[in-house]
């Protein structure tokens, strides 16, 4: 089983609607967490950090459910510049200083 | 746009070749990470380079190397390569080793290796 796992996509939603990505994660060390965008055939750049008392910037809402080993990230009122392929990440810290990504998921706003 | 400049941006090899990629670190970042992002697949960690030393390595075969140089440049070699290969290798640089996930870390644009 993959460490961290996200929903297969693709997600094809018209402009205006709200998308919600879900992704899971097996390795209970992983001490932080995030959600990474890759454009086509670009590198993945920082979308935003994910918190237990869950965080919002903009129309991103990111949650993480330590418990369930679950996080979530919720985009509304997409635009067609949100299309991209977003990435779940986890992190461990001390002793394995790498991000492990999930597949990814391709998000396509059709106008 | 980062300070993060990887090269080659494209190369093509053949099965049985040696390549070498190349990054530049941000100024002012000891620390490179790279990985391999093969296609429909999220990177996979690689290595991580530290003031010219290894601090850390994921699962990938000894044919997989790399370097960082004083200047905290990196280099990553690929020896017998294979059609398995063939994917986009991405370096990341950060302030420190700790700091990959956060706002200061950031990756280049990519090499896309080809292996045929």
């Amino acid at each position: 089983r993959k460490e961290v796992e996200q929903d297969p996509g693709p997600f094809n939603v018209p402009e205006g609607a709200t998308v919600a990505f879900n992704c899971t994660y097996s390795n209970s060390a992983s001490q932080s967490f995030f959600w990474y965008r890759q454009d086509c055939r670009k590198e993945p750049k920082l979308l935003m950090s994910v918190y237990s008392s869950g965080n919002e910037d903009g129309r991103f809402t990111a949650q993480l459910n330590r418990a369930s080993q679950y996080i979530s990230l919720l985009i509304r009122d997409s635009k067609l510049s949100d299309s991209a392929t977003y990435l779940c990440v986890g992190y461990s810290g001390a002793g394995s200083y790498q991000l492990t990504f999930g597949k990814g998921t391709k998000l396509s706003v059709i106008p | 746009e980062t300070g993060v400049t990887q090269s080659p941006t494209h190369l093509i090899k053949t099965r049985g070749q040696q390549v070498t990629l190349r990054c530049s670190s941000q100024s002012g970042h000891n620390t490179v990470s790279w990985y391999q992002q093969a296609l429909g697949q999220g990177p996979q960690f690689i290595f991580q380079y530290y003031r010219e030393e290894e601090n850390g390595r994921g699962n990938f075969p000894p044919r997989f190397s790399g370097l960082q140089f004083p200047n905290y440049s990196s280099e990553l070699n690929v020896n017998a390569l294979e059609l398995d290969d063939s994917a986009l290798y991405l370096c990341a640089s950060s302030p420190t080793p700790s700091r990959i996930g956060n706002t200061e870390a950031f990756f280049g644009q990519g090499t896309r290796l080809t292996v045929v």
